[in-house]
């Protein structure tokens, strides 16, 4: 399973964009790059998923370049309760799929 | 979207007791379940695979003797932790994906402390 780098930690303020990039050099053909928000106590809740360019929905935007290597989580006005941990993941099709490789996540806050 | 639930959201055992934690599918049959964990400030790790009707399958480093999982139905997965300890107090998380290719769906995961 492909690894993915997160920053550790992010900050912003409310009606702010915020962009998580995460790298994942080894992602294979078959691969798609899911996001998902965990808050504290809680199971990790899905945002987004792609496989190349960009995917909108009603949450977040996904960027993918041309090369996969890398992705950006993109949070148009993020408010207080957008405080969470945000994991990128890369998963393959097949009989692995729902076998998930979480790595460290990126803490972010969201101040007033 | 499909809906994952456990059962207890908390659980506070003696050490040496054994704790049988439920994952269930309300509105989807899922033929695979999976169990994670996650201590304080860390990410989660995937613990096993739960497969209806067969065996489960556990990643490396994983006691399948103290770590027992019965996937007996298509909705109901069980994770029982034998004769638990402090060191496996944790935070448990059960998932599962209601079709192919489709995105994992989590219980709101059980909060486990041994005293």
């Amino acid at each position: 399973l492909a690894k993915t780098t997160q920053p550790i930690s992010m900050d912003s303020y409310e009606g702010q964009e915020v962009n998580i990039t995460c790298s994942h050099n080894n992602i294979a053909t078959n691969d798609y790059i899911t996001w998902y928000q965990q808050f504290p106590s809680q199971g990790p809740r899905f945002i987004i998923q792609g496989y190349k360019t960009k995917v909108t929905n009603e949450v977040a935007s996904l960027f993918i370049p041309a090369d996969r290597k890398s992705s950006t989580l993109s949070l148009p006005r993020v408010s207080l309760s957008d405080t969470a941990v945000y994991y990128c993941l890369v998963e393959g099709g097949g009989t692995s799929y729902g076998k998930l490789t979480f790595g460290q996540g990126t803490i972010l806050t969201v101040h007033p | 979207g499909a809906v994952v639930s456990q059962h207890p959201s908390r659980v506070i055992c003696k050490s040496g007791t054994s704790v049988k934690i439920e994952c269930r599918s309300l509105d989807f049959q899922a033929t695979t379940m999976f169990w994670y964990r996650q201590f304080p400030k860390q990410s989660l790790m995937l613990m096993a695979t739960s497969n209806e009707g067969s065996k489960a399958t556990y990643e490396q480093g994983v006691e399948k003797d103290k770590f027992l999982i019965n996937h007996a139905s298509l909705t109901l997965s069980t994770l029982t932790v034998t004769s638990a300890h402090p060191e496996d107090s944790s935070f448990y998380i059960c998932s599962a994906i209601p079709g192919t290719n489709t995105e994992a769906f989590f219980g709101q995961g059980t909060r486990l402390t041994v005293v």
